[in-house]
């Protein structure tokens, strides 16, 4: 069985400075991890995945994540918060050549910029 | 290119009535789940269709829960004798294909339902 855990449920942070969003998982097999992004009334965008290769995963809109299997994580950040940072963020994992690619969500963070 | 699409957006229903919510995927996906979005359980996936396989059902919560996919292409996911715990936003996502899950799954804006 896989599970997510995302410590905390609200990250708050100023316009500029760093974002990180923890991330770590549970899998019984290699996983696929994905973080989505939710905006209030919208559905779930995907920000980056990591499958295989590279552990160093570059997402749109400015963000990337590392995947250390040693921690079982793979957290997310970003260099400098911008305010349309602002919105709720999903980590995900999935099974590894699995025939079924359902996803196991973390709980989620509401990340806020502050001015 | 149009994404996924849900109707209706907001749905209003009285406890005890059945109701219907349809999830139309992206064109030539063949991979379509569908998920439960609540304040107390976070994300829960519900049901999964690939194909002409058997559709996984393993996270369908009972009995009221139903969902059929006609043509390989739009779902219908149907609650029967509705209960205020139904109450929830319900997330349609579809991907291009199965057994390989590095396909990203591309999502609604969902079905917000209350029960009155």
């Amino acid at each position: 069985a896989q599970s997510v855990t995302q410590l905390g449920s609200h990250v708050s942070v100023s316009e500029g400075a760093l974002v990180l969003l923890r991330c770590n998982y549970s899998s019984s097999v290699p996983p696929y991890l994905f973080w989505y992004v939710q905006y209030p009334n919208q559905g779930l965008q995907l920000l980056l995945k990591y499958t295989t290769g590279a552990t160093l995963v570059k997402g749109i809109n400015g963000f990337e994540a590392e995947f250390k299997k040693s921690e079982t994580s793979f957290h997310l950040t970003k260099p400098s918060a911008h305010m349309s940072d602002a919105a709720e963020y999903f980590c995900a994992v999935s099974e590894s050549g699995g025939a079924n690619s359902k996803l196991t969500f973390g709980k989620g963070i509401t990340l806020s910029v502050r001015p | 290119g149009a994404g996924v699409s849900q109707s209706p957006s907001n749905k209003v229903t009285e406890k005890g009535k059945d109701v219907e919510l349809r999830c139309d995927p992206i064109s030539g996906h063949t991979a379509l789940y569908w998920y439960r979005q609540s304040l107390g359980q976070g994300l829960e996936f519900l049901i999964y269709f690939q194909g002409n396989s058997a559709p996984d059902k393993s996270g369908l919560p009972s009995d009221r829960f139903s969902a059929e996919r006609t043509g390989g292409s739009v779902s219908t996911l149907t609650i029967q004798r509705t209960q205020q715990e139904d109450s929830a936003v319900y997330l349609c996502a579809s991907s291009l294909s199965q057994g390989i899950s590095n396909q990203p799954q591309h999502f609604g804006d969902g079905t917000r339902l209350s029960i009155l």
